[in-house]
């Protein structure tokens, strides 16, 4: 079965520092599909990015940088110079190529920037 | 912006009540699920639903039913809540056509509820 964790259940630093979640993997699919979503204080999740297993290439999006290494099985998330507005609770995910949407998730980060 | 909504917000309720926890979405999404939030944050999915009269459970065994009568609706209910059910329930809405198999969903904001 696919396990996703995330082992970091806090992180709090102070606004404009850089700051790296963590994700790893466990899974046997040959195909499958990586996630972070966002989820703030009023509650729905908020998808970030989607990356799938064929495709290692980093990615970043303005302050969000995100590092794929399938010889790791990790999947961290960066965030630079970070800013309060990112202070939420950061959530990992997987989706196996036939799982038609079905998501299993990490545990979560709560992420708190201080001013 | 996802066109997602839940209803109620919050609810608290006696143990023994009927709940129906409500979603409904305005995109034309054919696939939709519901998961469940424990307290520790942990999302599990309890039901999804690939169309119309189609219905599974998900991974995590639940209590609760659902029913797809119509593509935009997506009902929750509890026949008996107990406080066992007190969790956040969140519904969400894929499209097969846009994003396939990949697991794009959109959340609604979910529904707190708490059974006393």
């Amino acid at each position: 079965a696919q396990k996703v964790t995330q082992a970091q259940t806090e992180i709090s630093v102070v606004e404009k520092e850089d700051v790296t979640l963590d994700c790893v993997y466990e899974t046997r699919d040959t195909t499958y599909y990586l996630f972070w979503y966002k989820q703030p204080p009023s509650g729905e999740l908020v998808f970030l990015i989607r990356r799938n297993s064929f495709d290692e290439q980093n990615e970043i999006s303005g302050r969000y940088s995100w590092n794929f290494q399938k010889s790791t099985s990790s999947f961290n998330f960066t965030i630079t110079a970070s800013q309060v507005v990112d202070s939420a609770v950061y959530f990992c995910a997987y989706a196996g190529g036939t799982s038609y949407g079905k998501l299993t998730f990490g545990q979560g980060t709560i992420l708190t920037v201080h001013p | 912006e996802a066109d997602i909504y839940q209803t109620p917000r919050y609810l608290v309720i006696g143990t023994g009540k009927k709940i129906t926890l409500e979603c409904s979405q305005t995109m034309g999404h054919d696939k939709m699920y519901w998961y469940q939030q424990d307290p520790g944050m942990e999302l599990h999915l309890i039901h999804y639903s690939y169309g119309v009269n189609s219905t599974e459970k998900g991974d995590l065994s639940s209590e609760s039913t659902v029913s797809r009568i119509r593509t935009e609706h997506f009902p929750l209910t509890l026949e008996s809540a107990r406080p066992s059910h007190t969790s956040q329930y969140l519904c969400a809405s894929s499209d097969r056509i846009r994003t396939g198999n990949t697991g794009e969903l959109f959340f609604g904001e979910g529904s707190r509820l708490t059974v006393l």
